[in-house]
């Protein structure tokens, strides 16, 4: 059981540019969850999903996009990176509801 | 807006003595709230969640209280060990309105051998 997995570990972008971040998660879980973590503050969601082809805005949601094709996979797009992005991404997965959260080991994204 | 609140300094103890984080809230009656570890480097690790018709929990050496009247989560950890030594985030289910869980800060824990 790998648990949820993240890729990749770390990344730069130069302002402008795109790409997608990969959570995969092995345990059936139908909730899955994009945060991004910041110094002195708290995990802020996102974007969220309840189930395979579902997904929804969670706090902070601007300049980001997702999907949920296959119900083990969370893709978080960001279609044109601003230095603001700047941020460690973390995915988590659930059962059922946003207790217990599975988390996975987190990608570190620079934005210059 | 709600708004959670935990210890921004660090907490630093002696191996052996009882550690003991806290977490406020204001603006918000959560259903639950839970209680995760991070370490350097990781994703946080979920510990133990607490509802809001439960004053207290406990597994192991954690111990959780929950006072919805004054709006505050108290973390214990008793016979600490250095290697309890992480950041410790607390976590309000804001459930109304949307399906969102709200994360405080966190306290870095440092415990001296």
């Amino acid at each position: 059981n790998a648990g949820v997995t993240q890729t990749p570990k770390f990344r730069v972008l130069k302002t402008g540019q795109s790409m997608t971040l990969l959570c995969a998660q092995d345990m059936n879980h139908e909730y899955m969850y994009w945060y991004r973590q910041d110094p002195g503050m708290g995990l802020r969601l996102i974007h969220y999903s309840v189930g395979e082809g579902t997904t929804a805005k969670g706090e902070v949601p601007d300049g980001y996009n997702v999907s949920r094709l296959k119900k083990q996979n969370f893709l978080l797009g960001l279609e044109s990176a601003a230095p603001s992005q700047t941020s460690v991404y973390f995915c988590a997965s659930s059962y059922q509801g946003p207790e217990t959260q599975y988390f996975g080991p987190g990608t570190r994204l620079l934005v210059l | 807006s709600q708004k959670i609140e935990q210890n921004s300094e660090a907490l630093n103890i002696q191996e052996g003595k009882t550690a003991t984080l806290t977490c406020n809230y204001t603006n918000y009656s959560p259903a639950y709230l839970q209680w995760y570890r991070q370490d350097p480097g990781r994703g946080p690790v979920f510990l133990l969640l607490i509802r809001e018709n439960e004053k207290e929990k406990r597994k192991e050496r954690l111990k959780v209280t929950f006072d919805t009247t004054l709006k505050q989560s108290l973390f214990h950890i008793t016979a600490s060990q250095p290697a309890d030594s992480a950041t410790y985030l607390c976590a309000l289910d804001i459930g109304t309105g949307g399906f969102k869980t709200i994360f405080g800060a966190g306290t870095r824990l440092f415990v001296k051998a």
